[in-house]
């Protein structure tokens, strides 16, 4: 069973840059949520994906935005970058939204906005 | 407000020692609560969680945690701790397995010979 994988693992963008981060699900999983885990922080709900759709959203600005394709892999993009978008971004998946379905998380992809 | 607290940013034991990680959290309804742990450069693995039933919840790699309403608090424990289990753990507290799950801000353990 394959895990969760999350590319590219290090990125650098300069403030006002556009970037896309990309995210292959568990196998069977339908279900993709992304956090932002600022440095010292706990991670922080961005957004999740059910079959296609945005099931919800936490408190982050309409300049991120993601996708999920017909394969349940996922896209994170963030538009303007600013400085404080510096940090971990982690992709989860599950089986689907029902409840006590468990997450299983990718290794993140770092991003340094400079 | 729904939040999860943390108290200890770090904490220092020594190896064979036993290891309690505290954990409250804040929310409306009844809570579906988890511990995760992140090695440096890694995702987070989940430990145990807790949805309902015994409050007392055992978890992989030996650890354990009891939830208790009255206190708001999911208090994770292991009797004797490893060197390999020096990393971050998190609390986290969620309406279901994932959807707009809330973090602690994590407590960094460091194991001592």
């Amino acid at each position: 069973e394959t895990g969760v994988t999350q590319s590219p693992t290090h990125l650098i963008k300069t403030r006002g840059q556009q970037v896309t981060l990309r995210c292959s699900s568990q196998s069977g999983h339908n279900t993709v949520s992304w956090y932002q885990q600022a440095l010292g922080q706990g991670p922080q709900f961005i957004f999740q994906y059910y079959r296609e759709e945005e099931n919800g959203r936490g408190n982050f600005p309409p300049r991120f935005s993601g996708l999920q394709f017909p394969n349940y892999s996922s896209e994170l993009n963030v538009n303007a970058l600013e400085l404080d978008d510096s940090a971990l971004y982690l992709c989860a998946s599950s089986r689907g939204e029902g409840e006590g379905e468990t997450q299983y998380f990718g290794p993140g992809t770092r991003l340094l906005v400079l | 407000a729904q939040s999860v607290t943390q108290p200890d940013i770090h904490i220092t034991v020594s190896e064979g020692a036993s290891l309690e990680l505290r954990c409250n959290y804040s929310y409306g309804a009844t809570p579906y609560l988890f511990w995760y742990v992140q090695s440096p450069g890694q995702g987070l693995q989940l430990l145990l969680k807790y949805f309902s039933g015994d409050t007392l919840v055992q978890g992989i790699k030996g650890f354990e945690a009891e939830f208790k309403r009255s206190q708001s608090s999911f208090n994770l424990r292991k009797p004797s701790v490893h060197w390999s289990d020096a990393a971050e753990y998190f609390c986290a507290v969620g309406p279901s397995g994932g959807f707009k799950t809330i973090f602690g801000a994590g407590t960094r353990l460091f194991v001592k010979a």
